[in-house]
């Protein structure tokens, strides 16, 4: 199936500082990409859809000031958790879809783990 | 109502064990029905679509009933590495839609 990759895997930060985590499709090209955020014990919440070359579109209660998503390329999408506190510690988790709009099947990659100092 | 609830679990169960996980979904209107399984501090992994006839894959059995808003997942002759959350998961706009998630439910399955 198709390869999507996360990167870093894990990161600790102190508070207050910015943290930038990228997502690439390998092998295919996504012209839409999703950032997930999943508390311990809870269930994937859908931040934003981030499109190729336009703004993202965020979720309700998610601050766009505070995660800044970058879509520059067919394969990359990039989330910056922004002056990030304890509670922006979580699991991270960005899903990439294929261009051909006929399949809505979306391929997760393996996460980012961010703890806040 | 939440748009997708599932058993609360975690179901326990032996090898060899058949065990079924329920799921049902508010917007009528959903167009596509996935079940995704995600292990211990992993993603997600999609585990097989859910068709309106039915669609078996191996041991794994799920159903739709769009009249009830109600999707099904069997597991026959459960292994030890079935065990992880079994996510139920909605589309509801289709191929341009967003994906939304159960809170899952756990699966422990023991020797």
């Amino acid at each position: 199936g198709a390869v999507v990759s996360q990167h870093p895997s894990r990161v600790i930060c102190k508070s207050g500082t910015s943290v930038k985590i990228e997502c690439r499709s390998l092998d295919f090209q996504a012209t839409t990409m999703f950032w997930y955020r999943q508390f311990p014990k809870q269930s994937l919440m859908l931040m934003a859809t981030s499109n190729e070359g336009s703004k993202a579109t965020y979720e309700q209660g998610v601050e766009k000031d505070k995660f800044l998503i970058n879509h520059a390329s067919l394969t990359l999408s990039t989330l910056t958790v922004t002056s990030a506190h304890p509670e922006d510690s979580s699991f991270y988790i960005c899903s990439a879809r294929a261009t051909s709009g006929v399949s809505d099947t979306q391929y997760f990659g393996p996460g980012t783990r961010l703890t806040v100092l | 109502r939440k748009e997708v609830e599932q058993d609360p679990g975690p179901f326990n169960v032996p090898e060899g064990a058949t065990v079924a996980f329920n799921c049902t979904y508010s917007n009528s209107a959903s167009q596509s029905f996935f079940w995704y399984r995600q292990d211990c501090r992993k993603e997600p992994k999609l585990l097989m679509s859910v068709y309106s006839s039915g669609n078996e894959d191996g041991r794994f059995t799920a159903q739709l009933n769009r009249a009830s808003q109600y999707i099904s997942l069997l597991i026959r002759d459960s292994k030890l590495s079935d065990s992880a959350t079994y996510l139920c998961v909605v589309n509801p706009r289709g191929s341009q839609g967003n994906l939304i998630f159960g809170k899952g439910t756990k699966l422990s399955v023991k020797p």
